[in-house]
């Protein structure tokens, strides 16, 4: 999986509790990326990074934030966590620079009950 | 709004057969289409992909149609094999907004022996 490593693999927690999910690579990539999957819609961008503190939204942003502080981790917080978050998470990394390849981890099932 | 279709949802083909998936597109910005093939509970992976200057790629068993004028592109597997059985997702993104991938909604592919 590229060098990437998503923890934990997998969560179950209940409504209304926060929970942080964690991206770390290895390649020093400067692009990093959360998606989430669900049947039917593929997988859709969450929040992505395009360096360390630099960070922007994706298309299903809503109840998500995001921090990088290095340029190796990149985190997902879901602040009080319903059940329409409970999905599969991905995370991918690109070295921009003329590139566009992006590898993905191997995800994060989380469940929200 | 989906911005990338896909189609069939689902696929049977028998061993030795051609598998063919389409996909359709409908913002003109877009600058790299790549296909992911996922097995079960893992990331999703770089098979091949394509860029629009271009109307075919090959890379083994695996082929990329591309026809900007209708936007749309397809992915081709020649003499398909059992081990090919997964989901694969065609993809769509634009380098100058950071490479954000936008998926269409994914085909899963069975392969008979």
């Amino acid at each position: 999986d590229a060098g990437i490593t998503q923890s934990p693999r997998h969560k179950v927690t209940e409504t209304g509790t926060p929970v942080t999910l964690r991206c770390h690579q290895t390649e020093n990539h400067r692009y990093m990326y959360w998606y989430r999957q669900d049947p039917g819609h593929g997988l859709r961008l969450i929040h992505y990074s395009y360096g360390v503190k630099d960070t922007d939204k994706g298309e299903v942003s809503d109840g998500y934030s995001v921090s990088r502080s290095k340029t190796e981790d990149f985190l997902l917080t879901l602040e009080s966590a319903t059940s329409s978050q409970t999905s599969v998470y991905f995370c991918a990394i690109s070295d921009g620079g003329g590139n566009y390849e992006q590898y993905f981890g191997p995800g994060t099932r989380l469940t929200v009950t | 709004q989906q911005q990338v279709k896909q189609s069939p949802q689902s696929l049977i083909v028998q061993k030795g057969g051609i598998s063919i998936i389409n996909c359709a597109y409908e913002n003109t910005a877009f600058d790299y289409f790549p296909w992911y093939q996922q097995f079960p509970g893992k990331g999703p992976a770089l098979l091949i992909a394509i860029r629009p200057d271009v109307s075919e790629k090959k890379e083994g068993r695996f082929t990329i149609s591309f026809n900007k004028s209708a936007k749309q592109f397809s992915l081709h597997i020649m003499d398909s094999q059992p081990g090919d059985s997964a989901t694969y997702f065609c993809a769509a993104s634009i380098k100058t907004s950071g490479s954000r991938l936008t998926f269409g909604e994914g085909t899963q592919l069975t392969v008979n022996p």
